[in-house]
């Protein structure tokens, strides 16, 4: 069954430092999402992306966030200057297509838990 | 805005009783309905997932699921619980060309 992969599993940073979050969606599928999960609370929506550009992001999506996918086949999330509040499960995920006939379903990623010390 | 809400924050029940979690949500117009289950240290699984047609859906180990369209709810049901259902369960709504937008989460407990 194919599966969006994501790398690295856990990721330890210094407060301040670069990090980027690295994900390979589902080969034909075109949406692609970041999500977040900070411990003991709900799933946040921080970014979609498609045909190459942001389709939409969250307030929580500032300046310090950026998402990319290079080569067609990653989609990563880079924070520029981590903050501790950035400490967090973050999952990609990825959708087929949108639209009432097309299958909606969002496959996720594993996670990556980010501790920012 | 856009919400989703989960009635309880923590259910807690013995092996083979009958769970119901409640999910409202706030939309009008079409929406598509899932629910997804994390179990303890994993990634988001899709139980079952509503686009249209029956209101009663059915998932995978043995969930079931109906969409009370007057009522803006998808309330999530087992009529018997084992110990390995203990999990986070977040429903989730998204409508046409939008992103998914979460509820909080309920988290089951089973107890042996």
């Amino acid at each position: 069954e194919p599966e969006v992969t994501q790398t690295p599993s856990h990721q330890v940073t210094q407060m301040g430092q670069e990090v980027i979050l690295r994900c390979v969606p589902i080969s034909n599928h075109l949406y692609f999402y970041w999500y977040r999960q900070i411990l003991g609370q709900k799933v946040e929506f921080l970014v979609s992306f498609y045909n190459n550009e942001i389709s939409e992001k969250s307030e929580i999506f500032d300046d310090q966030f950026s998402v990319e996918r290079p080569d067609g086949s990653n989609f990563t999330l880079k924070i520029r200057s981590t903050k501790l509040e950035d400490s967090a499960m973050y999952f990609c995920a990825s959708i087929l297509g949108q639209g009432a006939t097309v299958n909606t379903e969002a496959f996720f990623g594993q996670g990556t838990r980010l501790t920012v010390v | 805005a856009q919400s989703v809400s989960q009635h309880n924050h923590h259910v807690i029940l013995s092996e083979a009783a009958s769970l119901e979690l409640g999910c409202n949500y706030s939309y009008g117009g079409t929406v598509n309905l899932f629910w997804y289950v994390q179990y303890p240290g994993q990634h988001l699984q899709l139980l079952l997932k509503y686009f249209s047609g029956d209101p009663l859906v059915k998932g995978i180990k043995g969930f079931e699921a109906e969409f009370i369209k007057s009522k803006f709810s998808f309330n999530l049901r087992k009529p018997s619980v084992q110990w390995s259902d203990t999990a986070e369960y977040f429903c989730a709504v998204n409508q046409r060309g939008q992103n998914f937008v979460f509820g909080p989460g309920t988290r089951l407990s089973v107890l042996p």
